[in-house]
């Protein structure tokens, strides 16, 4: 079946370093990508969005490239902030008939330290 | 893994019934649920946090006598919709915080489509 694995947590960075988040997934179909934010005590943001091969989505600085041939969505950024301490979800959308099912990865949570 | 499973996936009411989904941590205990509703091209809306044993804490503007929310043990929390209406429609989503010592794993369910009719 469709599935999400994000690279297991906590990501603990100091400010100013490069972060790379892992994601691979598998899909029976063509899936969009996805990558989602919870901030401390926030409900999920959409940060990024990619919906084709080698489509990049990126937001706030964070960038990921959706591979189809490695099928991945890593989200990375050249330089954390403090303020961007928070859990991130990569996500799939495989769109059926009426409407399609999001499939969340685990969650990753990073932390920055100033 | 953690498995997560919401029933129905989906479901087609009339207007001015309720319906019940309900959102079961299938091999973790979860002190901590969360709903959510997804309208269309949007991202996903937290409308509460269920907490077993005690009251729910709604988000502003979210109904808590429209939204039931119930998580009477670990591994249950059910969403009730109560006098559903079509602009009620939409992909509801429910996530479980597994109760660890440390960490942050939060496991989704696969959602629920709910139209009104």
């Amino acid at each position: 079946g469709d599935s999400v694995t994000q690279m297991e947590g906590p990501v603990t960075l100091s400010e100013e370093a490069f972060l790379t988040i892992n994601c691979t997934y598998t899909a029976t179909g063509y899936p969009s990508l996805f990558w989602y934010v919870q901030y401390p005590g926030e409900g999920l943001q959409l940060l990024l969005k990619a919906t084709k091969a080698d489509d990049k989505g990126s937001n706030k600085g964070f960038e990921a490239t959706y591979r189809k041939e490695t099928t991945s969505f890593h989200l990375e950024k050249g330089s954390v902030q403090v303020s961007d301490s928070a859990v991130y979800f990569c996500a799939l959308r495989v769109i059926y008939n009426q409407g399609g099912k999001l499939i969340f990865g685990q969650g990753t949570e990073l932390s920055v330290k100033p | 893994g953690a498995v997560v499973s919401q029933h129905p996936s989906r479901v087609i009411c009339k207007s001015g019934t309720s319906v019940k989904i309900e959102c079961r941590s299938l091999d973790f205990q979860a002190t901590t649920m969360f709903w959510y509703r997804q309208f269309p091209k949007q991202s996903l809306m937290l409308m509460a946090t269920s907490n077993e044993g005690s009251k729910a804490t709604y988000e502003q503007g979210v109904e808590k006598d429209k939204f039931l929310i119930n998580h009477a043990s670990l591994t249950l929390s059910t969403l009730t919709v109560t006098s559903a209406h079509p602009e009620d429609s939409s992909f509801y989503i429910c996530s479980a915080r597994e109760n660890r010592g440390s960490g942050n794993t939060i496991y989704f369910g696969e959602g629920s489509w709910l139209t009104v009719v």
